[in-house]
């Protein structure tokens, strides 16, 4: 099984703000990371935070980390169609070999 | 555009059969990572090069091997193919990928169907 786990699916109508949880397991991790799938292409790296941060925020993005529960999320604020993608989680030591992903969570936006 | 490519973006092949998926890294990269993407194992770290050595190792089966070359291209050989190793194959480069953060910059992958 992942050591990452996320939500499978996430659906929300444009212009609303989008959650997405990820649970990890490794307290030691270092990094952590959240990527953006597009059909038929790689994993873009959104952004990441070290574990030693609470919080993150780049454009309409916040990351927020909760390191007493091993819990990420990942904030969009004013969510547009082409936000929607496969959201992974990620989580690795401080060399950042052997990243592990969770299962991705597939975001929808609706007009 | 990520800066990495990846050959074949497509590759169909019956059990058994052995290929060869290349990877060209972002340029002044040095380390390459392989990653399999499948329905039911999600995103599995297989292997890590940097600078032409192997730096560390995952879920990577023993009929499965790669290598990175003096130009720092790195070629993964799947080979004695089974059904289940149809997914999609995608490489990673970072600038030196050891002791220090360094973003991973994927290419967009190869998919492999075993028939």
């Amino acid at each position: 099984g992942e050591d990452v786990e996320q939500s499978l699916f996430l659906s929300v109508r444009e212009g609303d703000s989008s959650v997405i949880n990820c649970t990890y397991t490794d307290s030691s991790s270092t990094y952590l990371y959240w990527y953006k799938q597009e059909p038929g292409a790689g994993l873009q790296l959104l952004t990441y935070i070290f574990s030693n941060m609470d919080m993150k925020q780049d454009q309409r993005l916040t990351v927020l980390l909760n390191k007493k529960d091993k819990h990420l999320s990942l904030r969009i604020a004013d969510t547009q169609t082409g936000d929607s993608a496969i959201y992974f989680c990620a989580e690795s030591m401080k060399n950042n070999n052997d990243m592990r992903f969770g299962a991705g969570t597939r975001l929808t936006v609706k007009p | 555009d990520s800066g990495v490519t990846q050959t074949p973006k497509h590759l169909i092949t019956a059990t058994g059969q052995r290929v060869t998926l290349r990877c060209s890294p972002r340029s002044g990269d040095l380390s390459v990572y392989w990653y399999q993407q499948s329905l039911d194992q999600g995103l599995q770290f297989l292997i890590q090069y940097y600078n032409g050595e192997e730096r560390a190792k995952g879920n990577i089966l023993e009929r499965f091997s790669a290598q990175q070359f003096p130009d720092l291209h790195s070629e993964l050989n799947l080979s004695s193919l089974e059904l289940g190793d149809s997914a999609l194959y995608f490489c990673a480069s970072t600038r030196d990928g050891r002791d220090s953060y360094n973003e991973q910059f994927f290419g967009p992958g190869t998919r492999l169907t075993v028939l």
